[in-house]
């Protein structure tokens, strides 16, 4: 079975564009998180998303929005990039949002902003 | 959920165990250890996680005291694939988000 997939796997973006982020679950898992991760550090939660519903949202300013389609897949959306923004983008999805023991991660979109 | 505090890094030998330590004494009584990795430029890998009695699955073993203050996560024959940034995370099963908690995590390096 395929695990999470993202797309695309490198992008490079000026300040002030706009950047879309894909993912897909694997096969059968309906929750999907978001998560940031700078050079350096640990991931940061950005958002959750179960049954196409926002369950949670980390503390990211309202540039950052995701949404979650009928067959689970998830996009992020970030706008007026910032140089700050650069990062490691990794999707996350579990069986079911709440009761699911652990996360499986995809490989990750890197984000470079110029 | 609890804040965990993790040595920055340490080194292991090929073939023998390596005892990553995870010191968690706010930790409630609803709340779990978990335990993932990151092999560098790769999404971050489920390894196993417990409430109060060890674990053991395929990849480790988990040790939790019984005031569940720490927790041991035990590689018992490191190889090289094994380098890594090891996580350990507090983790409540209620509520209403289900995000997972990384903090900075121990660097291991299993060396030849």
């Amino acid at each position: 079975d395929a695990g999470v997939t993202q797309s695309p796997t490198h992008l490079i973006k000026t300040r002030g564009q706009q950047v879309t982020l894909r993912c897909s679950p694997i096969s059968g898992h309906k929750s999907v998180s978001w998560y940031q991760q700078v050079l350096g550090q640990g991931p940061q939660f950005i958002f959750q998303y179960y049954e196409k519903e926002e369950r949670g949202r980390g503390n990211f300013p309202d540039r950052f929005s995701a949404r979650q389609f009928p067959n689970y897949s998830s996009e992020l959306n970030v706008n007026a990039l910032l140089l700050g923004d650069s990062a490691l983008y990794l999707c996350a999805s579990s069986l079911i949002a709440g009761i699911s023991y652990e996360q499986y991660f995809g490989p990750g979109t890197r984000l470079t902003v110029t | 959920d609890a804040k965990t505090t993790q040595p920055p890094s340490m080194d292991c030998a090929e073939g023998r165990a390596a005892n990553l330590p995870c010191n968690h004494s706010t930790i409630s009584g609803n709340e779990y250890v978990y335990w993932y990795r990151q092999i560098h430029s790769q999404g971050p890998q489920y390894i196993i996680h417990g409430l109060k009695n060890n674990e053991t699955n395929e990849m480790a073993s988990l040790i939790i005291t019984e005031d569940r203050k720490s927790s041991t996560l035990i590689l018992p024959h490191a190889t090289l694939r094994d380098t890594a940034v090891y996580y350990c995370i507090v983790r409540a099963l209620e509520g209403s988000a289900r995000q997972l908690t990384f903090g900075s995590g121990t660097q291991l390096t299993v060396l030849p």
